[in-house]
């Protein structure tokens, strides 16, 4: 069973510190990793996407992916109220008939208060 | 405005009733999908169409049955559905490489359709 773990959170951070969200899982062969934002009840939107190991920057937000640790992690500095939603973790874990079979955690509810 | 557009938003059916959901995608993608999201629970696939073939059926029950009649539109017919059917669906499209494995291929979603089964 391939899997995606993410701590379900609800995680609460103050206004302008740093939130880190982290992603692990199962299939070691996985090359693509996905972040995705989902606010309370609307649709999953696309943040960051990383595949290669090391750091990748987007503004406020910071992907960071270790394959050998099969860990993933999104960091966001400068945590705004509005960064308020649930962000939800999505492994590539191969493709059938061509198309990507994105594998996505149950998301981690992140809170910042003014 | 997400590029890929679903009606009804909300839906109340009860369990013998038939339905369809319907999806449609501007953004000149090759393949689409169905979500399904319940609470305290992952996205869970559902079924994939790629270049208008159902390439992935997850073990859905047959009372969920998939149409793609064209690489833009995408329907999810619902017959005798159960309360625990419940849920939001979501349709999402990307654009997959036909020759081989895609190494960034992002998935857009719509709004979904948020079903309730009484």
């Amino acid at each position: 069973q391939k899997e995606v773990e993410q701590n379900s959170g609800p995680l609460s951070v103050p206004e302008g510190a740093i939130a880190s969200l982290n992603c692990t899982y199962s299939d070691r062969g996985s090359q693509s990793f996905f972040w995705y934002r989902q606010y309370s009840g609307k649709s999953p939107e696309l943040i960051m996407f990383i595949y290669s190991n090391g750091d990748k920057e987007d503004g406020r937000f910071t992907a960071q992916l270790n394959k050998a640790s099969q860990y993933v992690s999104l960091l966001i500095r400068d945590s705004q109220p509005s960064d308020s939603a649930t962000y939800l973790c999505a492994v590539n874990m191969g493709t059938q008939g061509g198309s990507e079979k994105l594998v996505f955690g149950k998301g981690t509810k992140l809170t910042v208060n003014p | 405005e997400t590029g890929v557009t679903q009606t009804p938003r909300h839906l109340v059916m009860g369990m013998t009733n038939k339905k369809s959901l319907k999806c449609e995608q501007h953004l000149g993608h090759n393949a689409m999908y169905w979500y399904k999201q319940s609470a305290k629970k992952p996205l869970e696939l559902m079924f994939v169409y790629n270049f208008k073939e159902q390439t992935e059926n997850n073990s859905v029950p047959s009372r969920f049955s998939p149409e793609c009649p064209n690489s833009s539109h995408l329907f999810l017919h619902l017959h005798t559905l159960q309360p625990e059917d419940s849920a939001l669906y979501l349709c999402a499209s990307s654009q997959d490489n036909p020759t081989g494995r895609a190494l960034y291929s992002p998935l857009h979603f719509g709004n979904g359709t948020r079903l309730t089964v009484t």
